[in-house]
C-alpha cells in the first residue's frame, strides 16, 4: 500500500535552534518527493521538490535530503525563526502521476 | 500574477443545500485538481483535470462533481450537502501534473455544513 509517514507528529523548538522533520515512504514506483509549508489558515506552498536522482536540496535555511534506496526524506531547518511556526507537509508522486500526502509535521518556534 | 484564486473563503451552509466553490488560475496551467483536508488527515484528492474539457475523480470523488470548460477556471459543486462535507478544500494548478512540477495551492474555502 502506498503510504507516507511523518514524524514527529509535533515539535517546539525555541527560536534560533536547528531541527529535523522525517518522512518516510512506500510509494512506488517513485517519481519524486516535495516538501510543503502550511501556515495556519493558507494554502501549503512548496519548499522543494527532488527527483529519484537528487540526494539534497536547499531553499534557504531549509534543506531537505533524500534516500531512495531507504525510502526516507527529511527536512532541516537551520536557525529557526517565529515565522517557520506552521505546518510542514511531505509529499511522494508517483510515475503514474499520484501524489501521496503524509499528515505533516506541525512545527511551534518559542521566542 | 494572481496566482491561484479561490471563493468563497468561508461557507455555511445546511444539509441538502447545493453551492458552487469557485476556483481560478492566471498562470495558463493544465492541470488542477481539488483536495480536502480535514483535522488529522493528509489532503485528499477530490477531483482533478489535465485540461479544458477534461476531468476524472480522485480517491474521495462522492458527492462532488467537477466541470472544466476553460484552461483558467475549475468550479467544484456540492450536489447535496451533508455534515460529512464540512472541510477546508483546497484547490491547486501545476503546468502539467506529471513528473516533478511545481504545485500551486489557493488560500481554501473553509466549508461548514450544519
Amino acid at each position: 500500500k502506498n503510504q507516507v509517514e511523518q514524524s514527529p507528529q509535533s515539535l517546539i523548538i525555541l527560536e534560533g535552534k536547528n531541527c529535523t522533520l522525517q518522512c518516510n515512504y512506500t510509494v512506488s514506483p517513485f517519481s519524486n518527493l516535495r516538501w510543503y509549508k502550511q501556515d495556519t489558515g493558507r494554502g501549503p506552498v512548496s519548499l522543494t521538490i527532488m527527483t529519484f536522482s537528487e540526494n539534497t536540496k536547499s531553499n534557504g535555511r531549509y534543506t531537505a535530503t533524500l534516500d531512495a534506496d531507504t525510502k526516507q526524506s527529511s527536512l532541516h531547518i537551520t536557525a529557526s525563526q517565529l515565522s517557520d511556526s506552521a505546518s510542514y507537509i511531505c509529499v511522494v508522486g508517483s510515475t503514474l502521476g499520484r501524489l501521496y500526502f503524509g499528515r505533516g509535521t506541525q512545527l511551534t518556534v518559542w521566542p | 500574477n494572481a496566482g491561484v484564486t479561490q471563493t468563497p473563503k468561508f461557507q455555511v451552509l445546511k444539509t441538502g443545500q447545493s453551492m458552487t466553490l469557485q476556483c481560478a488560475q492566471d498562470m495558463n496551467h493544465e492541470y488542477m485538481s481539488w483536495y480536502r483536508q480535514d483535522p488529522g488527515m493528509g489532503l485528499r484528492l477530490i477531483h482533478y483535470s489535465v485540461g479544458a474539457g477534461i476531468t476524472d475523480q480522485g480517491e474521495v470523488p462522492n458527492g462532488y462533481n467537477v466541470s472544466r470548460s476553460t484552461t483558467e477556471d475549475f468550479p467544484l459543486r456540492l450536489l447535496s450537502a451533508a455534515p460529512s462535507q464540512t472541510s477546508v478544500y483546497f484547490c491547486a494548478s501545476s503546468l502539467a501534473g506529471q513528473g516533478a512540477d511545481t504545485q500551486y495551492f489557493g488560500p481554501g474555502t473553509r466549508l461548514t455544513v450544519l
